[in-house]
């Protein structure tokens, strides 16, 4: 089983700050890098995909980078709002199975 | 509405009996895949489908079944449920054969609880 790791666990930061997650995986059998946010009682929900070294997406105040030569994306939020709050959750997929990190945890205190 | 469907959302069972949790999806998506959420562990990949007829095991199979008969379609199977499999279960499609550069959409769980 590959590992996917995502770090930190959890964090907490205050309204208009601006934070950042990462995930690591292992490059080998790689094809895409996928984030989703999960909000508590909803279902995940997909941020972005990437798949090419050096890609880089944005939606809104939120962007993600990708490293596949050394196996890590971030993650970006600027100006954390308290809607923000919710687990970040990246997946690593190869041929047709992906493998989920256990999440970032993102509590933005008003 | 562009949807995945799963049903029941809740449900408490005793060992043994053995169950079906449906998942349909409306967007004629060829992928499609059941995790387990537990806590700590993230989700763990049970079975997934690139298309009809055509199944494959992911990480955590044993003690589930699957099927693809219809495209839009996907039940998981559990034929004697234990309580090591009481958790929460999420089923979700992507538009292509494999799905992997495409994002999953995700049914809205079941919490099953195995007595």
């Amino acid at each position: 089983i590959l590992n996917v790791e995502q770090s930190p666990q959890s964090l907490h930061v205050q309204e208009g700050d601006s934070t950042n997650f990462t995930c690591s995986f292992p490059s080998s059998n790689f094809y895409a890098l996928h984030w989703y946010r999960w909000e508590t009682a909803k279902s995940p929900e997909a941020l972005f995909v990437m798949t090419l070294n050096g890609d880089e997406k944005k939606k809104g105040r939120i962007s993600a980078t990708l490293n596949t030569k050394e196996g890590y994306s971030y993650l970006y939020i600027k100006g954390s709002q308290p809607e923000d709050s919710a687990t970040y959750l990246c997946a690593s997929s190869g041929t047709y199975k992906y493998i989920f990190g256990t999440g970032t945890r993102l509590k933005v205190l008003a | 509405e562009a949807q995945v469907t799963q049903n029941p959302r809740y449900l408490i069972t005793v060992t043994g009996k053995k169950l079906t949790v449906t998942c349909s999806q409306n967007m004629n998506h060829e992928y499609m895949s059941w995790y387990r959420q537990d806590p700590g562990l993230g989700l763990r990949q049970i079975y997934y489908s690139m298309n009809v007829e055509v199944t494959d095991k992911g990480d955590v199979p044993e003690g589930y079944k699957v099927s693809r008969k219809e495209k839009r379609n996907f039940p998981l199977i559990l034929e004697s449920p234990s309580p090591n499999q009481t958790s929460l279960y999420f089923c979700a499609s992507s538009p292509w054969g494999g799905g992997r550069n495409q994002p999953q959409h995700f049914g809205d769980g079941t919490r099953l609880s195995i007595l």
